[in-house]
């Protein structure tokens, strides 16, 4: 069966520290890739998804990059975290069932930037 | 993009009676609608889907209701108990995407009072 590994499960990082969240899914190929953050109290929101090694879209502009080094691997970073940048980090994959499959979260990463 | 929209943000039901989540999205072409259910602390899961194929789809207390031609689809939970208390988000194929991610509404917080 497929799982999806996220860690760290906590952290808390000073104002312009770097950030690195990795993320990686078993039991699968070839999966669609996804980072959602959801801020406290609030929705999920598409930071970035990539549907292949070396493939990444960027769905929201800021100091966050993300990169696929191999093909069930994940990782979300930043050279310089801000306070806006705190939230509850999701990672998740997706089958090749095109736009009606279900979509599997990580356990989340949660980030406070102080 | 897809604009999903979600209410009521708060609802607040006494133990079995009946609760009702609505959302509207702007895609005429979207055809998938998902629900996941996020406890306190925890990743969302998927708790139903519809795809544009039908209009209502059942799992024991909980159903889901899609109207095409308005644009709306909703989650209605039946017979509810303290733990269904938990945030509900609906969510559409995203079409900035090429709908390979989901865009989530807002959520709406359900608590069952015993």
């Amino acid at each position: 069966s497929q799982t999806i590994h996220q860690w760290p499960a906590t952290l808390v990082q000073p104002v312009g520290s770097p950030l690195s969240l990795e993320c990686t899914v078993e039991g699968t190929s070839n999966p669609n890739l996804y980072w959602y953050r959801q801020a406290a109290g609030r929705g999920l929101q598409l930071l970035f998804y990539s549907v292949g090694i070396g493939q990444i879209s960027s769905e929201v502009p800021q100091n966050l990059s993300a990169s696929r080094p191999q093909d069930r691997q994940f990782i979300l970073s930043s050279k310089k975290l801000l306070l806006s940048d705190s939230g509850f980090y999701l990672c998740a994959w997706r089958g090749l069932a095109g736009e009606t499959g279900e979509l599997f979260f990580g356990e989340g990463s949660r980030l406070t930037v102080l | 993009g897809e604009n999903v929209e979600q209410h009521p943000s708060t609802l607040s039901v006494q133990e079995g009676d009946s609760a009702v989540i609505k959302c509207t999205y702007s895609d005429s072409a979207s055809n998938y609608f998902p629900w996941y259910k996020q406890e306190l602390g925890k990743r969302p899961q998927l708790i139903i889907d519809i795809r544009s194929n039908v209009g209502e789809k059942k799992d024991q207390r909980i159903a889901v209701t899609l109207n095409k031609t308005a644009k709306h689809f909703s989650l209605h939970i039946t017979e509810t108990q303290p733990e269904d208390s938990a945030v509900y988000f609906c969510a559409a194929p995203h079409m900035d995407t090429g709908r390979r991610a989901l865009t989530f509404g807002s959520g709406t917080r359900l608590q069952v009072q015993p």
